[in-house]
């Protein structure tokens, strides 16, 4: 089974800053990772396709990347509204979820 | 559009059974595979498994391969979660999502269990 190892859990940054948020697969996944944005009691929102493309209607300032086995999702520029919980999900073989991870603002 | 519209929630006592339902509109609904995916209260994404809407196959990840149970309503676009014998741990957000790139999802079901 492929495991997806996904850090920071946690991270608490002031506006404006720049956030990477990483997860490592255990297996080759190419690019077949998803980004997903989840805000309280709601469903999650894929934000990144195919490692690095952006889904309809996301703003610019997200952007997915690749080294290796590590994806990356990055915030250029903090704003108040990306306070939510980012997941990862591989689905190169069935589907798995990184453990997530809560993005507060100071 | 595309829609899935899961069913309202859910309080159940330990031992009972219960069916989730998930309707899907604005699609063809045999075209894509339907995911299920569980949350449970302040933790992450866990991934039930899925089933094939062209066929009715499913199949379950390792924690869900018993007392859950996948099936479809084709004729009314739907598909349906189905947990026996409920314990308190399956106390969580049951999702449904379209496809392999899950990227549409319902809007989830809260199910809780407790005596």
């Amino acid at each position: 089974d492929i495991q997806m190892t996904q850090s920071p859990s946690s991270m608490s940054a002031s506006l404006g800053d720049r956030v990477t948020i990483t997860c490592q697969a255990s297996q080759d996944i190419g690019n077949n990772l998803i980004w997903f944005q989840q805000k309280p009691g709601k469903s999650p929102r894929p934000m990144i396709y195919y490692a690095t493309n952006l889904a309809n209607g996301v703003p610019s300032r997200f952007s997915g990347s690749r080294s290796g086995s590590d994806y990356s999702l990055t915030i250029s520029s903090l704003e108040s509204e990306d306070m939510a919980d980012y997941h990862c999900l591989q689905y190169k073989q069935y589907l798995t979820f990184g453990s997530g991870t809560k993005l507060e603002i100071k | 559009q595309i829609q899935l519209v899961q069913s309202g929630p859910e309080l159940k006592k330990p031992g009972e059974s219960l069916k989730i339902s998930c309707k899907a509109s604005g699609y063809t609904f045999t075209d894509y595979a339907m995911q299920w995916v569980k949350q449970a209260p302040g933790k992450g994404l866990q991934y039930m498994g899925w089933i094939n809407t062209q066929t009715g196959k499913p199949t379950y990840a390792d924690d869900f391969k018993e007392r859950f149970v996948f099936s479809l309503e084709t004729s009314a676009s739907t598909a349906y979660l189905q947990i026996n014998n409920l314990k308190n741990e399956d106390t969580a957000t049951y999702f449904c999502a379209r496809g392999t790139v899950v990227a549409y999802w319902g809007q989830g079901v809260m199910v809780t269990v407790s005596s």
